[in-house]
């Protein structure tokens, strides 16, 4: 089954500065790579997807990027702000499973 | 935010006790999903159905039982538990099982199992 692994676990950084999280996964037949946020207590949700069609996608303060070949994808956040603090879950689904990397704990310092 | 619901939020139970956890969605969805979510593991997919059938059980114990009367709802039989089945249990859904589909999670149900 497929592999997704997650970069770093844990992530602090000062209001205003960017973050990045990187994810790799094993099958090469993954086509699709949604990343979730997770605020405490609540539930996962969406923020930005990306297919294989395409390297880059933007959505104002985040980005995912997608390198097929060294079968990577990263999330990547900019001017970071306190509400950005969650965990934040990567996802590589293939066939009829959803594997989700194991998260990364983002802090935002004010 | 109304889209998932599940209830209980929480629950307490003993080994030998019998529970279920229940789970709804107002979406208009055809599939729907049990994850297991424990401290510093990932998301773990137990169960899928789509369109009222089970298409995935992903070598679930048979102490987790699945139930899905209708497309709007799912629930979750558990029977003699063991402390280790302690965790968040996240229900999902989306638009149907094809992977392209955003899958929209309900609050969960944080089990403890004493």
């Amino acid at each position: 089954g497929e592999n997704v692994e997650q970069h770093p676990s844990t992530l602090s950084v000062q209001e205003g500065d960017s973050a990045v999280i990187k994810c790799t996964y094993s099958d090469s037949a993954s086509n699709y790579f949604p990343w979730y946020k997770q605020e405490l207590g609540k539930r996962p949700q969406l923020i930005i997807d990306i297919r294989s069609n395409v390297g880059e996608k933007k959505d104002q303060r985040i980005a995912v990027t997608l390198n097929k070949t060294a079968k990577h994808f990263s999330l990547h956040i900019t001017e970071t702000q306190p509400e950005d603090s969650a965990v934040y879950f990567c996802a590589a689904p293939t066939g009829n499973q959803f594997y989700f990397g194991t998260g990364t704990s983002l802090t935002v310092i004010p | 935010e109304t889209g998932v619901t599940q209830t209980p939020r929480h629950l307490v139970m003993g080994m030998t006790n019998k529970k279920s956890l229940k789970c709804e969605q107002h979406l208009g969805h055809n599939a729907m999903y049990w994850y297991k979510q424990s401290a510093k593991k990932p998301l773990e997919l137990m169960f899928v159905y789509n369109f009222k059938e089970q298409t995935e059980n992903n070598s679930v114990p048979s102490r987790f039982s699945p139930e899905c009367p209708n497309s709007s709802h799912l629930f979750l039989h558990l029977h003699t538990l063991q402390p280790e089945d302690s965790a968040l249990y996240l229900c999902a859904s989306s638009q149907d099982r094809t992977n392209y589909n955003e899958q929209f999670f309900g609050p969960g149900t944080r089990l403890t199992v004493l």
